[in-house]
């Protein structure tokens, strides 16, 4: 237990549907993150928060659509996926954004299959 | 932030201590070496950092040559539940998004 949780653990969805992730934390941290792990590929970081105010977001398609209202809780809402967004995709919390001793919790993510 | 290279996959024995080696010679005065893990299908887990000195904790050892080129992460006595994707991550202190960029990692696998 790293104190990140994250919902549902799997998801199949079709390329209509609209569906949302959930991510809680509950270690107090203030930067939350979106990861995707596509198949035999490294983690590629999609959306970055601190404060509850986006930071980063890292040329991602319009189709995935985060949502951050309070430190503790992050959405990643879908719609209109594609078959190549099926990925696992982990969301993760640190205490700050910058700082040496700042490492990141992950949740153990959302198996997503779009068919 | 400095890039890593590490080797693709390794064994160890079950017992004996794992090894597992990270060159990040571009690493700047102010990056910060880090090593996470990857269980299978799980999310990553932090396992240790350091910038110059040596570091220890519950899981690892972290020891970073002296010119910082090079960093070598130390599991004591592995166990099967070590096998995992290990991997080192250089990041800066200063980066103002705390990005962690993961590469393709080194593929632990204990062995019986």
């Amino acid at each position: 237990e790293t104190g990140v949780t994250q919902t549902p653990r799997h998801l199949v969805m079709g390329m209509t549907n609209k569906k949302s992730l959930k991510c809680e934390q509950h270690l107090g941290h203030n930067a939350m993150y979106w990861y995707k792990q596509s198949a035999k590929k490294p983690l590629e970081l999609m959306f970055v928060y601190s404060l509850e105010e986006r930071v980063e977001n890292n040329s991602v398609p319009s189709r995935f659509s985060p949502e951050c209202p309070n430190s503790s809780h992050l959405f990643l809402h879908l719609h209109t996926l594609q078959p190549e967004d099926s990925a696992l995709y982990l969301c993760a919390s640190s205490l700050t954004l910058t700082g040496g001793y700042n490492e990141q919790f992950f949740g153990p993510g959302t198996r997503l299959t779009v068919l | 932030d400095a890039k890593t290279t590490q080797p693709p996959s390794m064994d160890c024995a079950e017992g004996r201590a794992a090894n597992l080696p990270c060159n990040h010679s571009t690493i700047s005065g102010n990056e910060y070496v880090y090593w996470y893990r990857q269980i299978h299908s799980q999310g990553p887990q932090y396992i240790i950092h350091g910038l110059k000195n040596n570091e220890t904790n519950e899981m690892a050892s972290l020891i970073i040559t002296e010119d910082r080129k090079s960093s070598t992460l130390i599991l004591p006595h592995a166990t099967l539940r070590d096998t995992a994707v290990y991997y080192c991550i250089v990041r800066g202190s200063t980066s103002n998004t705390g990005k962690l960029i993961f590469g393709q990692g080194t593929t632990l696998q204990v062995k019986p």
